[in-house]
């Protein structure tokens, strides 16, 4: 049981460049998300969903996209990268009901020049 | 609009002093109300939870928080820290009428000097 697996680790971009981060989970999850964590900001919700083909947009969307097409994954898409991206991603996954507990992902560091 | 304030940023203890962090929300309704840890280079890790029933709740590591809901507040404690108790503490809010959004604080950097 892996839990909430993200790649890559680490990624440089340059602005303008686009990609996709992975965020996989194997506890059979329904509601994932993807927040965004900047000094002195905390972490803040870009995207999430509720389920396969249902996602939503949280506080940071602009600049992001995301599809759910099955249980496991939940990619994050940065569409043009911009140095204002730069910053720790983080994937976080719970069940849709019960304990309410977010169990997240070790991370991605990206940084945009 | 739902809020989370996390009033110390910075906290720099020497082992065995007593901790309290503080965590004030802002929301009319019922609330779920969490403590995570991210331990450097790691990622988050609940620390503890409270959704109803007795207001003082009991974590993992030695760690404890207090509901007080006339405050608004979830403030967290630990009567005796330690060096490996060096994180980043993050206090967290859920709607408890269904909605799936949480609201995280700022954060607040312990550094326990050995």
């Amino acid at each position: 049981n892996a839990g909430v697996t993200q790649t890559p680790k680490f990624q440089v971009l340059k602005t303008g460049q686009s990609m996709t981060l992975q965020c996989a989970q194997d506890m059979n999850h329904e509601y994932m998300s993807w927040y965004r964590q900047d000094p002195g900001m905390g972490l803040r919700l870009i995207h999430y969903s509720v389920g396969a083909g249902i996602t939503d947009q949280g506080e940071v969307p602009n600049g992001y996209n995301v599809s759910r097409s099955t249980t496991e994954d939940f990619p994050l898409r940065l569409l043009s990268a911009a140095p204002s991206q730069t910053s720790v991603y983080f994937c976080a996954s719970r069940v849709a009901s019960g304990t309410y507990e977010q169990y997240f992902g070790p991370g991605t560091r990206l940084t945009v020049t | 609009a739902q809020s989370v304030s996390q009033h110390n940023h910075h906290v720099i203890l020497s082992e065995a002093a007593s901790l309290e962090l503080g965590c004030n929300y802002s929301y009319g309704g019922t609330v779920n109300l969490f403590w995570y840890v991210q331990y450097p280079g790691q990622h988050l890790q609940l620390l503890l939870k409270y959704f109803s029933g007795d207001p003082l709740v009991k974590g993992i590591k030695g760690f404890e928080a207090e509901f007080i809901k006339s405050k608004f507040s979830f403030n967290l404690r630990k009567p005796s820290v330690q060096w490996s108790d060096t994180a980043e503490y993050f206090c967290a809010v859920n709607a408890a009428s269904g909605t799936y959004k949480y609201i995280f604080g700022t954060g607040t950097r312990l550094k326990v000097l050995a």
